[in-house]
């Protein structure tokens, strides 16, 4: 069955520190990835995507994410974190050639970050 | 820049109201999509639309249908409100053709309670 698992519910990280969010998926064809963050009372914006190729993607707001085929994860990384970033995170797979309409997302997980 | 725009934010309906939740995309999509997210459960999808006129059922469709006249605009109705459709309600679009990859697309929500 397809799924995404995103372990931890709550994070909690200092401003500063580096930040890892984890993602494992279960998806029969050829993953396409993304991350997604959702600010209080807001829709969910486009942090990233992988689709092919290098797997260390860049992207908005100084996040990472890199793709393990061998460990189907997709986790998610920032060196130093901004008080901004206090956020919900969702991991989701989908949208290619095994159905164009079936993305699946995590249940998100919700970043704290102390000043 | 991908523009979805939902109509209304807030809304407060009374147990038994009909209600109707608007959806318009600028950017030409195919499909467009209606969740429901509700904490702890991530995101559900109620409904997908892949052209005009064209519908299919998604996780939880019960006590809810669309409707898509036009390819922008993607309704979701409540027929007969209950108090257990109060929730958080997203719309989404993205491209249907078979690109490396398509992004799906959200809209800011809208917040609707069941009194």
């Amino acid at each position: 069955a397809q799924s995404v698992t995103q372990p931890d519910i709550h994070i909690t990280v200092s401003e500063g520190a580096s930040l890892e969010l984890r993602c494992n998926y279960s998806y029969g064809a050829t993953p396409y990835l993304f991350w997604y963050v959702q600010s209080p009372g807001q829709g969910l914006q486009l942090l990233l995507k992988y689709f092919s190729g290098d797997t260390l993607v860049q992207g908005i707001k100084g996040f990472e994410a890199e793709f393990k085929r061998s460990q189907s994860s997709f986790n998610l990384r920032k060196p130093s974190v901004h008080w901004s970033d206090a956020a919900e995170y969702f991991c989701a797979v989908g949208g290619g050639t095994s159905g164009t309409y079936k993305y699946i997302f995590g249940t998100g997980t919700r970043l704290k970050v102390l000043a | 820049d991908v523009k979805v725009t939902q109509s209304s934010r807030y809304l407060v309906k009374r147990t038994g109201e009909k209600v109707f939740l608007e959806c318009v995309q600028d950017m030409d999509h195919e499909n467009m999509f209606w969740y429901r997210q509700d904490p702890g459960l991530g995101l559900r999808l109620i409904y997908f639309s892949y052209d005009v006129k064209m519908k299919e059922k998604g996780d939880i469709p019960e006590g809810y249908s669309v409707s898509r006249e036009k390819k922008e605009r993607f309704s979701l109705i409540l027929e007969s409100a209950s108090t257990n459709q109060t929730s958080m309600y997203l719309c989404a679009s993205s491209f249907r053709r078979q690109l490396s990859g398509n992004t799906i697309y959200f809209g800011e929500g809208s917040w609707l309670t069941v009194v």
